[in-house]
């Protein structure tokens, strides 16, 4: 059973960087019919999709977002990773790390990390 | 790409049937049959329980049934528990530029 766990610092400076991993389990992050990506959810907010990694490197990224988010994998450690840069209060938020299928929404959801950005 | 819109509130008394609606457009729920569900209890995790318009995921309870009709897409909620009580979103792949667009999100309320 696949399974997703964030970690990262649950405070983050205004103006500074967010950066979040997740590590999977019981499965292989290198399938090839697979995204992974990272959404938010803000507080009393609905979802919204931040950005998709696949294992080859592959990237895409919300628009609105694009110019201060990277993610990044590494398959060594079945990882992939979340920075999100110069961060406001606006990227308060609980952050989850999701299983993508290719050409579909996510099937698979971490259990989520919040993150609050002080000024 | 906008999100997709839900009613923000749907109520019904418990045995009953409710219908979500998720309404998009045609360069999203309109050209893919890659909608899905998710149900999510309040500071839980969302978990799906609709996938490809009208699959249901192991261990789902067949009560939850999902459809599609050009731009709007719904999920049926039948025999209303309250154990139902949460939030449903809904999702639509949308293509290579923005691959995912998820719905406002609608709150049930078991009476």
């Amino acid at each position: 059973q696949l399974q997703l766990q964030e970690s990262g610092p649950g405070l983050v400076k205004s103006s500074e960087t967010l950066s979040l991993t997740c590590t999977v389990s019981g499965g292989s992050i290198s399938r090839s019919t697979n995204f992974w990506g990272w959404l938010r959810q803000p507080p009393g907010k609905g979802l919204e999709w931040i950005g998709s990694i696949h294992y080859s490197g592959s990237t895409s990224y919300k628009s609105s977002l694009q110019s201060r988010v990277t993610i990044s994998v590494d398959t060594s450690k079945n990882q992939f990773s979340l920075e999100l840069r110069s961060v406001t209060a606006a990227d308060t938020a609980v952050y989850y790390c999701a299983s993508l299928p290719l050409s579909n929404c996510v099937d698979i959801w971490g259990k989520g990390t919040t993150v609050t950005v002080s000024s | 790409q906008s999100a997709l819109t839900q009613p923000a509130s749907v109520s019904g008394s418990p045995g009953q049937s409710i219908t979500i609606s998720c309404t998009g457009t045609s360069s999203d729920i309109g050209s893919y049959n890659t909608v899905s569900w998710y149900q999510q209890h309040p500071g839980k995790a969302p978990q799906l329980i609709i996938y490809e318009v009208n699959k249901r995921p192991s261990g789902v309870s067949n009560r939850f049934s999902g459809s599609k009709s050009g731009n709007t897409a719904s999920l049926t909620i039948s025999g209303l528990q309250a154990e139902d009580e949460a939030d449903y979103y809904c999702c639509s792949y949308a293509g290579y530029s923005t691959p995912y667009v998820f719905g406002t999100g609608a709150k049930v309320t078991v009476l």
